[in-house]
């Protein structure tokens, strides 16, 4: 079975600061990687996925993540951040091959401040 | 533009009800999902779907039951409502690159 571990549940930061949300997971099998974010009030969407090939993937609003295999880890990264980044973000990881059957961790909430 | 749609944002139900969430997707996708958002927990899969009148328990389906009878519609049903299903529900689609997308979720809270 596999496993999501979001080791931050809040990262407070300051506006044009960078940021880093770690993400590891656990699992037997090969697998697809991603990041969603969900803001106030909405369902999630899609920032970024990993299927295959390059391991530095790079999604929308300016955030990107590196597949790290030996570590297990798809953490989050942007390099200047906004307050409209404020939200959670949750990693997700499917098996290859197991159909769409993704496994969430239990979120991040990033809040930027002023 | 793709869209779920859940039927209602915010519900109230009795205990012991029988409720009904409903959603609706526009982008003929044949896989659906139901999920359960609780602080600190993440999402958790109840049910999904990869094909008309077909279904497959998630994590935690005890309590809950789905309808597909259409392509376009997956309906999560609680049986009788108890306290600990208060929660926020998402409904999500997708096709084959593994993108799903949800709708705004639908916050419910059982007294």
């Amino acid at each position: 079975a596999q496993s999501v571990t979001q080791l931050d549940s809040q990262v407070p930061v300051f506006e044009e600061a960078p940021v880093e949300l770690r993400c590891n997971y656990s699992s037997s099998v090969s697998v697809y990687l991603f990041w969603y974010v969900q803001y106030p009030n909405q369902g999630l969407q899609l920032l970024l996925k990993y299927l295959s090939g390059s391991t530095l993937v790079k999604g929308i609003n300016g955030f990107e993540a590196e597949f790290n295999k030996s570590q297990t880890s798809f953490h989050l990264r942007k390099p200047s951040v906004h307050i409209s980044d404020t939200a959670e973000y949750f990693c997700a990881v499917s098996d290859v091959g197991a159909g769409n059957m993704l496994t969430f961790g239990g979120g991040t909430r990033l809040m930027v401040k002023p | 533009d793709v869209k779920v749609t859940q039927s209602s944002r915010y519900l109230v139900k009795r205990t012991g009800e029988k409720v009904f969430l409903e959603c609706v997707q526009d982008m003929d996708h044949e896989n659906m999902f139901w999920y359960r958002q609780d602080p600190g927990l993440g999402l958790r899969l109840i049910y999904f779907s990869y094909d008309v009148k077909m279904k497959e328990k998630g994590d935690i389906p005890e309590g809950y039951s789905v309808s597909r009878e259409k392509k376009e519609r997956f309906s999560l049903i609680l049986e009788s409502a108890s306290t600990n299903q208060t929660s926020m529900y998402l409904c999500a689609s997708s096709r084959d690159t593994f993108e799903a997308f949800f709708g705004q979720g639908t916050r419910l809270t059982v007294v």
